[in-house]
């Protein structure tokens, strides 16, 4: 079935570790795009990539790295996660924007202790 | 700055009737709009969406309306079901390579 596959889809983190979400898109979408929601806060970007070999800043970018190696993967990693980053992580893709918007994967919960 | 809002957090609606999701933005220069509906534990799903140019888009019970001069748009939902529980979120794409900005959302609940 086409579409996003995220992973894992939640995980206990100790503050301080490093850790690195997976995302893989099977849709050839040139676009891909993270995003973390809070209660209250809505769907923050936190970075995106626009084509493979390229990447962007979002809203919230700080504490996280991302890389565009290939179209299909763009893992985003917490260098030294804190408990701030305790959220759900949604990653996303599109051919491009506009009316049909995105496709986005069912998230992963991360809890940093 | 907040440039979509959705000044609503949460609304309830009774089985049958109408359910009204409001958005306002900030930016002028936003060339759609969109729709997305979330369950709890999967990822947002798009619903509909409308171009700056128009006014008005209906797909079967679901039917956003644009007031640019206002810029405000809203989600009308008749009849409302109970399936239609979830959060909704209102969000903008302005041409370009630029990523869309999402409102903080609404959970709608369809009390039977």
């Amino acid at each position: 079935i086409a579409g996003i596959t995220q992973a894992p889809t939640s995980q206990i983190l100790a503050a301080g570790r490093r850790m690195t979400l997976r995302c893989t898109q099977d849709m050839r979408h040139n676009a891909m795009y993270w995003y973390r929601q809070d209660l209250g806060l809505g769907l923050r970007l936190i970075h995106y990539s626009n084509t493979a070999g390229t990447t962007g800043k979002g809203e919230v970018p700080d504490g996280y790295s991302v890389s565009r190696a290939n179209t299909d993967d763009f893992p985003l990693t917490l260098a030294s996660a804190v408990p701030s980053q305790t959220s759900v992580y949604f990653c996303a893709s599109s051919q491009r924007t506009g009316s049909n918007g995105y496709t986005f994967g069912s998230g992963t919960r991360l809890t940093v202790v | 700055d907040q440039q979509v809002k959705q000044n609503s957090p949460s609304l309830s609606v009774q089985e049958g009737r109408i359910s009204i999701l409001n958005c306002d933005y900030t930016n002028s220069m936003f060339d759609y709009f969109l729709w997305y509906k979330k369950y709890p534990a999967e990822g947002p799903t798009f619903l509909i969406s409308i171009s700056s140019i128009k006014d008005k888009n209906e797909d079967g019970r679901f039917t956003v309306f644009l007031n640019k001069s206002a810029k405000h748009l809203s989600l009308h939902i008749v009849p409302s079901q109970p399936g239609d529980s979830a959060v909704y979120f209102c969000a903008a794409w302005r041409s370009g390579n630029t990523p869309l900005v999402f409102g903080k959302g609404t959970r709608l609940s369809v009390i039977a």
